[in-house]
């Protein structure tokens, strides 16, 4: 059972453009939800994370937004650049389970110049 | 700060022979360490949890036999899959957490392929 659910699979954007990527989850025990990214053959990197007592993040151009009520947080990338592309995960974890991470299905995104 | 090694990146082996794989927190203390698969354009795989000093914990479907994890000091944990076969081949990405915090961060990746 995917604990989280992430969309869309694949992504396309001009450069400047603002890619949105979602993820929702169902388990309102979750208390933490990073983002990664990650290059091909490379580990993923953390871009951002946030808690669900915020309703939105901003670090440089990414920015997550969270919906408690709906159970669904998203990441925006601003003015969006070719080497932005790269494939990203979301992610959730909870103190009860150690803090074991559920991933997403991952978003493989391109940024044409 | 918060960076991950592991060594090597990439290794060849034949079928039979058994692989070690370090996995190295080099500026923080990683009282917890997980070790992942992941296949080609899909999502991270947990395949085990280990705590510093004690037994690591396997997910449903991964033998312990077959993929050995010892994490015998705060920097430093190691993956060894024994006996590997070609369905071995894949990517193996280690992560590392300090005591009382959620952020995993990722080591760079080991490329295993089995011939």
């Amino acid at each position: 059972q995917q604990q989280v659910k992430q969309s869309p699979q694949s992504l396309i954007v001009q450069k400047g453009g603002i890619p949105i990527i979602n993820c929702a989850y169902e388990n309102t025990a979750f208390d933490y939800f990073p983002w990664y990214q990650q290059f091909p053959g490379k580990g993923p990197a953390l871009l951002i994370a946030i808690r669900p007592d915020v309703s939105e993040k901003k670090e440089g151009r990414f920015t997550i937004s969270f919906n408690k009520s709906a159970k669904q947080f998203s990441l925006h990338i601003m003015d969006s650049q070719p080497g932005d592309s790269a494939t990203y995960f979301c992610a959730a974890s909870k103190r009860d389970t150690g803090n074991q991470f559920y991933f997403g299905t991952g978003t493989s995104l391109t940024v044409i110049p | 700060g918060a960076v991950v090694s592991q060594h090597p990146s990439r290794v060849i082996c034949k079928s039979g022979t058994s692989v070690k794989i370090e996995c190295r927190s080099l500026d923080f203390q990683a009282t917890t360490m997980f070790w992942y698969r992941q296949f080609p354009k899909q999502s991270l795989m947990l395949m085990a949890t280990s705590n510093e000093g004690s037994k690591a914990t396997y997910e449903q479907g991964v033998e312990k036999d077959k993929f050995l994890i010892n994490h015998a000091s705060l920097t430093l944990s190691t993956l060894t899959v024994t006996s590997a076969h070609p369905e071995d081949s894949s990517f193996y990405i280690c992560s590392a957490r300090e005591a009382w915090q959620e952020t995993q961060y990722f080591g760079p990746g080991t490329r295993l392929l089995v011939l």
